[in-house]
């Protein structure tokens, strides 16, 4: 049982957007900075989002992230099918004094 | 260019401590606000946060984990080590080091490969 709350699995057709939600509480999302991470099968993650909504160097702005109060968003806007991986938020939690992540989503671009 | 490797056995015994070790290169590991994170993540789950270190030695470890785990650094040979004791079958997993961009922003920005471990007698 994971933290934070993500939903097992989304999909969409290509061209769409998609948004994956992360859901937690006060003591880490609410106080904290989110993450976004891209995982495909076989590799390490990728940093996608930073401090909620900063991109890294080199990550296509069809990536984006927001939060509001205790629940972030990572939205993907013109899906390819090499977006089809999973996703995977995380943030402090200083109650626990730990980095929580979330249970993963999978995407599948139809 | 930074770039984290990480070495070890990939076969543990039950009861036995896993030693895990993440070698940087491209960036000291001294560079001043940076932590250094090991990640797991068990076959066909989510990621699970083991525990970070900053240079100094400051460290802080999953509770769920706490009691079993050891992060240790090695200034002079740009390392850091995960020793995680009295390992079963759930230990099983890849291991990932990471660099955590400052403390506590979970903005991990640079990943090793990971490293397979099976704890199997």
């Amino acid at each position: 049982q994971s933290v934070l709350t993500q939903p097992p699995s989304v999909s969409a057709a290509p061209g769409q957007k998609v948004t994956i939600s992360c859901s937690g509480r006060t003591s880490n999302i609410g106080d904290n900075y989110v993450s976004w991470y891209q995982q495909f099968p076989g590799t390490a993650p990728r940093l996608l989002i930073h401090d909620n909504d900063q991109r890294p160097s080199g990550i296509p702005d069809r990536f984006s992230g927001s939060k509001s109060g205790t629940s972030a968003t990572l939205g993907i806007a013109g899906l390819q099918t090499g977006d089809e991986a999973d996703y995977f938020c995380g943030t402090w939690d200083h109650g626990l004094t730990a980095v929580v992540f979330g249970g993963g989503t999978r995407l599948t671009v139809l | 260019q930074v770039r984290l490797q990480e070495s070890g056995p990939g076969l543990v015994k039950p009861s036995q401590t896993l030693s895990l070790t993440c070698t940087i290169s491209g960036v000291s590991v001294s560079t001043g606000s940076h932590y250094w994170t090991w990640i797991r993540q068990q076959p066909g789950r989510g990621l699970e946060w083991i525990g970070h270190i900053h240079y100094t030695g400051n460290t802080d470890y999953s509770p769920s984990l706490k009691s079993r785990v050891t992060i240790s650094v090695d200034t002079a040979k740009n390392q850091f080590s995960l020793h995680l004791s009295s390992v079963t079958a759930a230990d099983t997993a890849v291991y990932y080091c990471a660099r955590e961009y400052r403390y506590a922003d979970t903005t991990f920005d640079y990943w090793g490969p990971g490293a397979p471990v099976s704890v199997s007698s």
